[in-house]
């Protein structure tokens, strides 16, 4: 089946620095990936969509400047939480979505910044 | 009114129970409904698709859904303590392109053996 890592499964940083989180698809090619935030007890809330070769769709309230997606190529995309502050700290979820357009779900990155 | 909303529980069963959870939506338009399983610090898995109105089964599970009530269901049949998790639906008005899908809160489910 289709296989979606991601990488760190976990960071610790303090308030203020960055912090790049990896995606990729191990077994397929993914055009399309998407960001999830996942605050405890709450429901996956799409950050932004990353189109590879082109600039990420954000959705309303996320900042693009905070957030930066870099879909390099067709099995990696990252997400970068610049200057990243304790309330930030989150679960973040990454997906692939192989040709039949379905979405297969990273692990997950826990982020707590200090 | 949130789009998709889903009883956070928790749920807690003996094992070999029948488990039903469920969700409503406020968006006609959606027109796949997804279930998702994720276990505790991982990302969710699919578990299981419909598109508009009707039935699914596969194994223990079968999911439904009412259109007309926006009302969606997933049932788990002789339910194990590996179903232990939470289960998430979640929905789009079409599939894949840049279509995003609308999840719930989830559902956390324990399964007592």
């Amino acid at each position: 089946g289709a296989v979606v890592s991601q990488h760190p499964s976990w960071v610790i940083c303090k308030s203020g620095t960055s912090v790049k989180i990896e995606c990729r698809s191990l077994d397929f090619q993914a055009t399309t990936m998407f960001w999830y935030r996942q605050f405890p007890k709450q429901s996956l809330m799409l950050m932004a969509t990353s189109n590879e070769g082109s600039k990420a769709t954000y959705e309303q309230g996320v900042e693009k400047d905070k957030f930066l997606i870099n879909h390099a190529s067709l099995t990696l995309s990252t997400l970068t939480v610049t200057s990243a502050h304790p309330e930030d700290s989150s679960f973040y979820i990454c997906s692939a979505m192989d040709i039949q357009e379905t979405q297969y779900f990273g692990p997950g990155t826990r982020l707590l910044v200090l | 009114q949130k789009e998709v909303e889903q009883d956070p529980g928790p749920l807690s069963v003996p094992e070999g129970a029948i488990v039903s959870l469920n969700c409503t939506y406020s968006n006609s338009a959606f027109q796949y409904f997804m279930w998702y399983r994720q276990y505790s610090r991982k990302g969710p898995e699919l578990l299981m698709y419909t598109y508009s109105s009707g039935n699914k089964e596969d194994g223990r599970f079968t999911a439904q859904v009412d259109k007309s009530s926006k009302y969606i269901s997933l049932f788990i049949r002789d339910s194990q303590p590996s179903d232990s998790a939470t289960y998430l639906c979640a929905m789009s008005s079409s599939w894949g392109g840049s279509e995003k899908l609308v999840f719930g809160k989830g559902t956390k489910l324990t399964v007592n053996p």
